[in-house]
């Protein structure tokens, strides 16, 4: 069946440093990738989407570029902030119709000044 | 409304009492999902309604767990002889019909003592 795997956490850096957060999937067929965010005491949010191969989603200086041949959705971000602690899931919906989504386990951010 | 609401925020029972976990969706979205949020587990998907109907409902756990919706809008997800086993935070998100604009509540906590 279709899964997502994710990188374990926590990851720890100092604020400005370069952040990835490798994440790869399998699925049959043509899924969408996300990533959302979930900061310390609120729900999930999106932060970003791709919806076919070679698109890249950006939001809030986070990328991730959808990569069929590697079946990858790593997150990036050129400079984090401290604002950035949060917890971080990438995620499929596979296409049939009920769009439900099937989730990474989740990697824990933690950014120092 | 204008988001998506979840009541209680918190539920704490005791080992072999039963709960309703209430959802009120964005208003118009027809499509509405569970999940659920446990350390053990990861984030999991639940049951998905499309309308009144729940067309997928492959990942309820037992049959201590269902749910059900009414007038096409607020849904209750029933546990019934709550476990230990059962505590984590239990999420809703809805969506139009074709899966845009979906939108996670921010949970119910529950705890089984």
């Amino acid at each position: 069946g279709n899964s997502v795997t994710q990188m374990e956490g926590p990851v720890t850096l100092s604020e400005e440093a370069f952040l990835t957060i490798n994440c790869t999937y399998t699925a049959t067929g043509y899924p969408s990738l996300f990533w959302y965010v979930q900061y310390p005491g609120e729900g999930l949010q999106l932060l970003l989407k791709a919806t076919k191969a070679d698109d890249k989603g950006s939001n809030k200086g986070f990328e991730a570029t959808y990569r069929k041949e590697t079946t990858s959705f790593h997150l990036e971000k050129g400079s984090v902030q401290v604002s950035d602690s949060a917890v971080y899931f990438c995620a499929l919906r596979d296409g049939d119709s009920s769009y439900k989504l099937i989730f990474g386990s989740g990697t824990r951010l933690l950014v120092r000044p | 409304g204008a988001g998506v609401s979840q009541s209680p925020s918190n539920k704490v029972t005791e080992k072999g009492k039963d709960v309703e976990l209430r959802c009120d969706p964005i208003s118009g979205h027809t499509a509405l999902y569970w999940y659920r949020q446990s350390l053990g587990q990861g984030l999991e998907f639940l049951i998905y309604f499309q309308g009144n109907s729940a067309p997928d409902k492959s990942g309820l756990p037992s049959d201590r767990f269902s749910a059900e919706r009414t007038g096409g809008s607020v849904s209750t997800l029933t546990i019934q002889r709550t476990q230990q086993e059962d505590s984590a935070v239990y999420l809703c998100a809805s969506s139009s019909r074709d899966g845009s604009g979906y939108t996670f509540g921010s949970g119910t906590r529950l705890t089984v003592v």
